[in-house]
């Protein structure tokens, strides 16, 4: 059974650009989170998807934003890029909603902005 | 805010020693509690975790956990670690036992020395 599969897995930005990060979920799962790591803050959680509903949201301002498709594949998209989103994003996907169920993480898309 | 600590950023044990990693929580109501691995090149993956019933919950590959609700904490522990077990080890936290998003602490380095 294949993982959740995140792409790219590298990208480079400037400061201003947008950017749209891809997870695909593991087969059958239905819910997709994502959560940024950086050195700094660890792992925060930035949103929930489930059924292509938005279920839950962390505290990141509105540049940050997702969306899931009925095949359950999720997108990220931040804009207006800043320095300070260089940062690993994860996606994690699980079988139902809410974080009681077991996550299964991808590898996750490095982010550098310039 | 809720958070989760974690008081060792990296601990260097020989084989056949003894672990505990520590963690602590302020949540006051309900909680789940989870401890995530990540091995060397491999992804974020469950190790162990606790929904109520017995404090102490045992996890993969030896590893056990102990939730102490009057001292917010969800230590882990092993009582004879392998190098196999070198990896970075993270706490998460569902506050109030039903969202969708965990909290995780900044994680903790293990390296198991031949």
């Amino acid at each position: 059974k294949a993982g959740v599969t995140q792409t790219p897995r590298y990208l480079i930005k400037t400061r201003g650009q947008q950017v749209t990060l891809s997870c695909s979920p593991i087969s059958g799962h239905r819910s997709v989170s994502w959560y940024q790591q950086t050195p700094g803050q660890g792992l925060q959680f930035l949103f929930e998807y489930f059924s292509e509903t938005q279920r839950n949201k962390g505290n990141f301002p509105g540049r940050f934003s997702g969306r899931q498709f009925s095949n359950s594949r999720s997108e990220m998209n931040v804009s207006t890029l800043e320095l300070g989103d260089s940062a690993l994003y994860l996606c994690a996907s699980s079988l139902l909603t809410g974080a009681n169920e077991k996550l299964f993480f991808g590898s996750g898309t490095q982010l550098s902005v310039l | 805010a809720q958070s989760v600590s974690q008081h060792n950023h990296h601990v260097i044990l020989s084989e056949a020693a003894s672990l505990e990693l520590g963690c602590n929580y302020s949540y006051g109501g309900t909680v789940n509690l989870f401890w995530y691995v990540q091995y060397p090149g491999q992804h974020l993956q469950l190790l162990l975790k606790y929904f109520s019933g017995d404090p102490l919950v045992k996890g993969i590959k030896g590893f056990e956990a102990e939730f102490i609700k009057s001292k917010f904490s969800f230590n882990l522990r092993k009582p004879s670690v392998q190098w196999s077990d070198t990896a970075e080890y993270f706490c998460a936290v569902n506050p109030g036992g039903s969202q969708g998003n965990l909290i995780f602490g900044k994680g903790t380095k293990l390296s198991v020395k031949p």
